[in-house]
């Protein structure tokens, strides 16, 4: 059972315009939200966090939102650059019952592609 | 910035054969996660070490190990090699020590081992 689904696959979007990532998630342990950007080949590079006490988080061009009733988050991209295409994993965060570990989950990821 | 450093970068392997991977973490990160990204993938997490502890297994088989050494460098040591071991590797370093918030976790460039 996926507890972290990122249900579309890809994403195409003009340049200039914003990208809207989407992902859901069904533990309510989780209690930190994380995004992650990933080039072929290369490792996931960590963008932008979220703790669950609260519903928004700005970084530049990235705003993470969530929204805990729905147990959803997003990813807004504004405005969208063409080296912003890459595949967008979302990860939850939640401490293990002996509170000794600190393990990501992640989702399926989204491959954005973004056009000049 | 010094960023997490994995070795070796590819490697392939015979079945049955053993394997071994390293990471080094970035410097004054006490605590290294590693995850299996197989084909078309989300990157999934095998174990995690805080201060040379195991901290936390998740779905690594019982064909590997792992340790985290003085030093807080990691090594995966994989036995009786499987076609489907064939993945990227990765590792991620973190701190402060688990549970106590900070769950951003920096991921090294992997290491892909293909099994023939």
């Amino acid at each position: 059972d996926q507890q972290v689904k990122q249900n579309s696959p890809s994403l195409s979007v003009q340049e200039g315009r914003i990208s809207i990532l989407n992902c859901d998630y069904t533990n309510s342990m989780f209690d930190y939200f994380l995004w992650y950007k990933k080039y072929p080949a290369e490792g996931p590079t960590f963008l932008i966090s979220i703790s669950s006490i609260k519903d928004k988080n700005e970084d530049g061009r990235f705003t993470v939102f969530l929204n805990k009733s729905a147990k959803h988050l997003s990813l807004h991209i504004v405005p969208s650059q063409p080296g912003d295409s890459a595949v967008y994993f979302c990860a939850a965060h939640r401490v293990s019952p002996n509170n000794a570990g600190n393990m990501l989950t992640f989702g399926g990821g989204t491959r954005l592609m973004v056009k000049p | 910035a010094a960023g997490v450093i994995q070795s070796p970068r590819h490697l392939i392997k015979e079945k049955r054969e053993t394997a071994t991977l390293k990471c080094y973490p970035i410097p004054r990160h006490d605590t290294v996660y590693w995850y299996q990204q197989g084909p078309g993938q989300d990157p999934q997490f095998l174990i995690s070490f805080y201060e040379k502890m195991q901290s936390d297994k998740g779905s690594i088989p019982d064909r590997f190990s792992a340790q985290q050494f003085s030093d807080y460098h990691s090594e995966l040591n994989m036995s009786s090699l499987e076609l489907g071991d064939s993945a990227l590797y990765f590792c991620a370093s973190s701190s402060p020590p688990p549970g106590t918030g900070g769950y951003e976790q920096y991921f090294g460039p992997g290491t892909r081992l293909t099994v023939t």
